[in-house]
C-alpha cells in the first residue's frame, strides 16, 4: 500500500514561531498537496507540488511556505505561527495521471498558542 | 474552473436504515468524481471513483454512487447502514489528464445511531 506519512500528529506551538510539518511519501507520487480542513470550511488546499523542486500556490498560501527538495518530502512551512493557523493539517499524494486519486496521510492537528 | 457542492452537511439516521449523499458538481470540461472518507481522527481514504463507461460504481463496503451528467450529480448511497460507516464524506472532482488538482466538497457528516 501507498504510504503518506506525516511527522507529528499532534503539534502545540506558540505564536510567531517558526513550523515545519513535514511529509514523506513512498510510492515515487510526482504530485504531493497540503491541505488544511476546518469544521464547516472543508479542506482547502495551501500549496501543491507536480514535482520536484516545483510548487504552486492552492486557495490559501498567506502565511505558508512550502520545499520539495526530494521526491519523496513535501515540507510546509508557517513563516510565524498565529493562531488562526490552528487547524487540521492534510498531506496528500498522487501519481501524475489525475485518475488515481489521492493518497492521504493521517494529519497533523496543530495547535497554535 | 470546477466546484463541488454537498448539499447536506449533517445527515443523521438510524442503523439498517438506507442513506443517500448529495454531491452536484459544475465544470465545463469531463471530469473524474470522487467519493472519500474520513473516520474520527484519521486522514481521508478513496472510498470509490467514477472515470468513464458505466455510470454506477460501487465500493467494497456497499456504498455505491451514479454518475449522472445531465443533473451534474455524483450521489453517494447505501441501503442499510451500519454504526461503523459513522464518518465524513467528501465529494471531490478533477479534470482529466495530468497534474490536475482535485477540488472537494465542504464534507457531510454521517451519524449513525443505534
Amino acid at each position: 500500500d501507498v504510504k503518506v506519512t506525516q511527522s507529528s500528529r499532534y503539534l502545540v506551538k506558540r505564536t510567531g514561531e517558526k513550523v515545519f510539518l513535514e511529509c514523506v511519501q513512498d510510492m515515487d507520487h510526482e504530485n504531493m498537496f497540503w491541505y488544511r480542513q476546518d469544521p464547516g470550511l472543508g479542506l482547502r488546499l495551501i500549496y501543491f507540488s507536480y514535482d520536484v523542486k516545483m510548487k504552486e500556490k492552492g486557495d490559501i498560501p498567506e502565511g505558508y511556505s512550502v520545499s520539495r527538495e526530494k521526491k519523496e518530502r513535501f515540507s510546509l512551512i508557517l513563516e510565524s505561527a498565529s493562531t488562526n493557523q490552528t487547524s487540521m493539517y492534510l498531506c496528500a499524494s498522487r501519481q501524475t495521471v489525475a485518475l488515481y486519486g489521492y493518497t492521504f496521510g493521517s494529519g497533523t492537528r496543530l495547535t497554535v498558542v | 474552473a470546477q466546484s463541488v457542492t454537498q448539499l447536506d452537511s449533517q445527515v443523521p439516521v438510524f442503523e439498517e436504515a438506507p442513506v443517500e449523499l448529495r454531491c452536484n458538481y459544475s465544470s465545463s470540461v469531463s471530469v473524474y468524481l470522487f467519493w472519500y472518507v474520513q473516520y474520527p481522527n484519521q486522514g481521508l481514504q478513496l472510498l470509490l471513483k467514477y472515470l468513464s463507461g458505466s455510470t454506477l460504481v460501487e465500493s467494497i463496503n456497499g456504498f455505491e454512487a451514479e454518475f449522472n451528467k445531465s443533473q451534474t450529480s455524483f450521489h453517494l448511497r447505501k441501503p442499510s447502514v451500519h454504526i461503523s460507516d459513522t464518518a465524513e464524506y467528501f465529494c471531490a472532482v478533477s479534470r482529466g489528464g495530468s497534474n490536475y488538482k482535485l477540488t472537494f466538497g465542504k464534507g457531510t457528516l454521517l451519524t449513525v445511531n443505534p
